[in-house]
């Protein structure tokens, strides 16, 4: 079985310009989370989704970031503009129901790293 | 607010020795998971600990779980160099939480 598919791998692009990763959840998989990860931190949640639904974004910066998921199976996150501070590993993950009684982890894709210079 | 500490956050040890790292967390939760990340590589799961005084084992890696203290130890037996990584708990509130992480490196 496929796990969590994320692209590009790398990605860089200058400062102000706009980028956009795209990610792919195990098949069946509702919820679907992104996070950012700085070097030499853990993960960082910007946003969780249940099926097509942004159920926690409050750690988006929406001036700038935007995300997507349309009929509820790949996703995408979009940086507009990008700043230099904006340089990190984007992860995606996906898991079976966050509220599963058997709380099932979230799986994580190979992450997309983000340099801006 | 849920905040997850680990300690330590480095940690250099030789082969053949056991030592803890550390994870507690500030508000009351019941789901707490370990994962594994190699430089440059994403997360693996580790374990899913779902209750009060779980365990679980898997080779040399041993993680608990208290509820009621608020913490979590993954437990090193016998290290060896393939152990090697940052271990990250986290821990499930009202949204998954990570520590920061606790860079393992075993000296061969």
């Amino acid at each position: 079985e496929a796990g969590v598919v994320q692209s590009p791998r790398y990605k860089i692009i200058e400062k102000k310009q706009p980028v956009a990763f795209w990610c792919n959840p195990i098949s069946g998989h509702n919820t679907l989370y992104w996070y950012r990860q700085n070097l030499g931190q853990g993960p960082e949640l910007l946003i969780r989704y249940e099926n097509e639904e942004a159920v926690d974004d409050s750690q988006l910066p929406k001036d700038r970031f935007s995300a997507e998921r349309l009929k509820g199976v790949d996703s995408t996150l979009k940086i507009q503009p990008a700043e230099l501070g904006d340089s990190a590993v984007y992860l995606c993950a996906s898991s079976p129901r966050q509220g599963s009684i058997w709380g099932t982890e979230a799986f994580f894709g190979q992450g997309t790293r983000l340099t801006v210079v | 607010e849920l905040k997850v500490e680990q300690n330590p956050l480095f940690l250099s040890m030789q082969e053949g020795k056991n030592y803890t790292i550390y994870c507690n967390y500030s508000t009351t939760s019941d789901r707490l998971y370990w994962y594994r990340q190699d430089p440059g590589k994403s997360l693996e799961s580790l374990f899913v600990l779902l209750s009060n005084g779980a365990v679980k084992q898997e080779g040399r890696l041993m993680a608990s779980l208290d509820t009621k203290a608020r913490l979590s130890t993954l437990h090193i037996t016998a290290a060896v160099h393939d152990l090697s990584a940052t271990y990250f708990c986290a821990v499930v509130g009202d949204k998954i939480i990570f520590g920061k992480g606790t860079r393992l490196h075993i000296l061969p």
